[in-house]
């Protein structure tokens, strides 16, 4: 299963809403997770089964979606959140990441 | 807690073996994932195994090289790394999958002559 976010790289301002989407090549139910990377770092669980949110993530955090199309909302960025994202399906082995997603300070 | 170890230099065709040590968690219950990313690039699922080691998954381009497996009485994991290439050279971390709430810190391998 491919999963594919869009976009690649986003420049945006605090405060700002952004959103990332991420397609899968076939439907994984509600089996896709969200990280957020620093450089040199683990990545992080934001977002697990489509929508629940990890405990201590910021409620700023949003995730929705189905089947296919899935999102991450930001709905109010802060200086710490500028970093990579990525979407990850665990419907099916091979699990898959998606290509990610780079979060820049405008 | 997950922490990796192991990493290292080694030499195209070479084999290395990484471990991965649990705590803080009953580590019997939890499937483990192993992870790569490249410096700069993306993340790569590698490997997986299940709570009590009798299913294993593999990415295609590490199918018939790499071996995982655990031993749930010493709370850790391996990941046998076999014909090692120049490609397979990358950050390799240990992730607790699902929910992916407890990463290692990672262990860089370098394949170079």
């Amino acid at each position: 299963i491919q999963l594919t976010q869009s976009p690649s790289f986003l420049s945006a301002s605090v405060g700002d809403r952004v959103t990332i989407t991420c397609r899968a090549s076939q439907g994984i139910s509600s089996y896709l997770a969200w990280y957020q990377q620093k450089p040199g770092k683990a990545p992080k669980l934001l977002i697990y089964a489509t929508s629940t949110l990890q405990n201590g993530v910021p409620s700023r955090f949003s995730g929705s979606g189905s089947g296919t199309e899935f999102t991450l909302t930001i709905s109010s960025l802060q200086p710490e959140d500028f970093a990579t994202y990525y979407c990850q399906q665990l419907n099916s082995y091979p699990i898959t990441f998606g290509q990610g997603t780079r979060l820049e300070i405008k | 807690q997950l922490v990796e170890s192991g990493g290292g230099l080694v030499q195209p065709g070479g084999s290395l073996r990484l471990s991965c040590a649990a705590s803080g968690f009953t580590f019997s219950s939890y499937a483990i994932h192993w992870v790569r990313q490249v410096p700069g690039k993306g993340l790569e699922y590698v490997s997986a195994i299940s709570s009590n080691g009798g299913s294993t998954y593999y990415a295609d381009s590490v199918t018939g090289r790499f071996t995982i497996s655990r031993d749930n009485s010493k709370n850790t994991l391996y990941l046998q790394m076999g014909s090692l290439r120049a490609e397979d050279t990358a950050v390799y971390y240990c992730a607790r999958v699902p929910p992916g709430d407890c990463w290692g810190q990672g262990t860089l391998v370098t394949v170079s002559s």
